[in-house]
C-alpha cells in the first residue's frame, strides 16, 4: 500500500529561527494535505495543495509541493511558541479516494 | 463552522467489555472516520462511511465494527475490548473524498484506556 513517510520526526529550535518538514510519498499523489495538532488537541487541517510545483503560503507558512506530485514541505520563518505542535502531511490512496494515509509527523519544539 | 462532536473524552473499560465510541457531525458530511493515533505509529485509519449504512474497512479494522443509521452520528464499537486497543480516537468528517481535495474535520477525540 502508499506509504508516507515524513521527516524529521522531532525538531527543536530557537524561538526566531526557521523549521521545514518534509514528506515523500511512494506514489504520486492527486493532492497533499497539512494538518497541525496542538499539545492535548486534535489535527486541524492548515492548507492542501493540488497542482504540480504549487506554492502557497500562510503568513509565515509557505508550504509546496513537488514537480512529480510526490514529495512536499512546510518551511516556518521566524517560529513563535505559538507554532508549537505536531505537523502531519497526508495523501489520499488515489484520486478519488477516501483513503487518507498520514505521515507520522513532526513534533516542533520552540525554546523561547 | 464544521462542527464535529465525541461523546467522551476520556473513557475507562475493562477487557472484554463492549465498548461504543459516538461521534456526530453538523455539516451534513457525506463522509465520516474513525481513525486511531499512537505514539510513534500516527493516524491510523479504520473504518470510514461515505453514506448512510455503508461502511468500508480502512487499514486496521480487526477487532472493531461501526454503524451508521443516520447521516450524522458514526459508531465505532468495540466488541470485546483488548488492552491493545488502548489509544485515541479519532472521528473525522468530510464534505468530498479526501482524494478530491477536500479535508477532514476531527473531533477532540477519545482517549481510551483497556484495563
Amino acid at each position: 500500500g502508499q506509504q508516507v513517510m515524513q521527516i524529521p520526526q522531532y525538531q527543536h529550535v530557537q524561538e526566531g529561527e526557521d523549521f521545514t518538514t518534509y514528506c515523500n510519498s511512494s506514489t504520486t499523489l492527486s493532492n497533499i494535505q497539512w494538518y497541525k495538532q496542538r499539545p492535548g488537541g486534535h489535527p486541524v487541517f492548515l492548507i492542501q495543495l493540488v497542482k504540480s510545483g504549487e506554492v502557497k503560503k500562510q503568513k509565515r507558512l509557505t508550504f509546496q509541493f513537488g514537480e512529480a506530485k510526490k514529495n512536499s514541505s512546510l518551511h516556518i520563518t521566524a517560529t513563535q511558541t505559538t507554532d508549537v505542535g505536531t505537523y502531519f502531511c497526508a495523501g489520499p490512496d488515489g484520486a478519488g479516494s477516501y483513503q487518507l494515509t498520514f505521515g507520522k509527523g513532526t513534533k516542533l519544539s520552540v525554546i523561547p | 463552522d464544521v462542527k464535529v462532536t465525541q461523546s467522551s473524552r476520556y473513557l475507562v473499560k475493562r477487557t472484554g467489555e463492549k465498548v461504543f465510541l459516538e461521534c456526530v457531525q453538523d455539516m451534513d458530511h457525506e463522509n465520516m472516520f474513525w481513525y486511531r493515533q499512537d505514539p510513534g505509529l500516527g493516524l491510523r485509519l479504520i473504518y470510514f462511511s461515505y453514506d448512510v449504512k455503508m461502511k468500508e474497512k480502512g487499514d486496521i479494522p480487526e477487532g472493531y465494527s461501526v454503524s451508521r443509521e443516520k447521516k450524522e452520528r458514526f459508531s465505532l464499537i468495540l466488541e470485546s475490548a483488548s488492552t491493545n486497543q488502548t489509544s485515541m480516537y479519532l472521528c473525522a468528517s468530510s464534505l468530498d473524498p479526501p482524494g478530491s481535495a477536500s479535508p477532514l474535520h476531527f473531533g477532540n477525540g477519545t482517549r481510551l484506556t483497556v484495563t
